[in-house]
């Protein structure tokens, strides 16, 4: 069963445009994380949102928690060439009593950006 | 600091070998999450372990597959007689506490191979 629906699956714009990635669950989550990962490494942290309408920038990136802590959105502004990766959701939920972090991701948006 | 660290970060086994996958996560951090990312696949949860003791392998494949968290040394994912279908890049990730609001950190991960 696939907790979080991620998309688009794939994005190709040109540099200056703005894009926004989805990232939407049935389920309440503890936690959303966001991560981008390159070809052939691990996918780093880039934010973590824990408070239903929560809003975190970073530089050109918005990220923003749905009230319900069951979505979460991922706004670029003024796209560049060097945006262009996988970017990946992840939810962390409370286990009936057990609470602890495992992540369910989503698919993942591959994003290219065009000089 | 150092981040999470994984070897080998490749690694190249016949049908029937055993592989062995080391992980040794950031200084401080007593959780250890094991994830699977099959090529065109999301990344998908396998194991969660604390030092000596193993919380959640819901994950994990029923057979031949085990995890480890010594008290010293590196936590080890052993996959034994492996498979064709094994082949994936498997990452380890840390965090400090368990709670559903905590951040987990990746490895780069090892890409297993099996010919």
């Amino acid at each position: 069963t696939q907790l979080l629906e991620q998309s688009p699956q794939f994005l190709s714009i040109q540099e200056g445009e703005n894009l926004t990635v989805y990232c939407n669950s049935s389920s309440v989550f503890s936690s959303l994380q966001w991560y981008r990962q390159e070809p052939g490494e691990g996918p780093v942290l880039l934010v973590t949102v824990v408070t239903g309408g929560e809003v975190k920038k970073l530089k050109r990136l918005t990220f923003q928690f749905g009230d319900a802590r069951k979505d979460s959105s991922l706004h670029i502004t003024a796209a560049q060439p060097g945006d262009t990766g996988l970017y990946l959701c992840a939810g962390a939920r409370d286990a009936g009593g057990t609470s602890y972090g495992k992540l369910t991701f989503g698919q993942g948006t591959i994003l290219t950006v065009h000089p | 600091n150092a981040g999470v660290m994984q070897n080998p970060r490749h690694l190249v086994r016949r049908r029937g070998q055993e592989a062995r996958l080391r992980c040794s996560p950031m200084k401080g951090h007593s959780h250890v999450y094991w994830y699977r990312q099959l090529p065109e696949e999301g990344l998908k949860f396998m194991v969660y372990l604390q030092k000596e003791n193993i919380i959640d392998e819901s994950g994990m494949p029923k057979e031949r597959f085990s995890a480890e968290f010594p008290k010293e040394g590196p936590s080890i994912l052993r996959i034994q007689q492996v498979v064709r279908g094994d082949s994936a890049a498997y990452f380890c990730a840390s965090s400090p506490f368990s709670k559903g609001t905590d951040t987990q950190y990746f490895g780069p991960g090892t890409r297993l191979t099996v010919l």
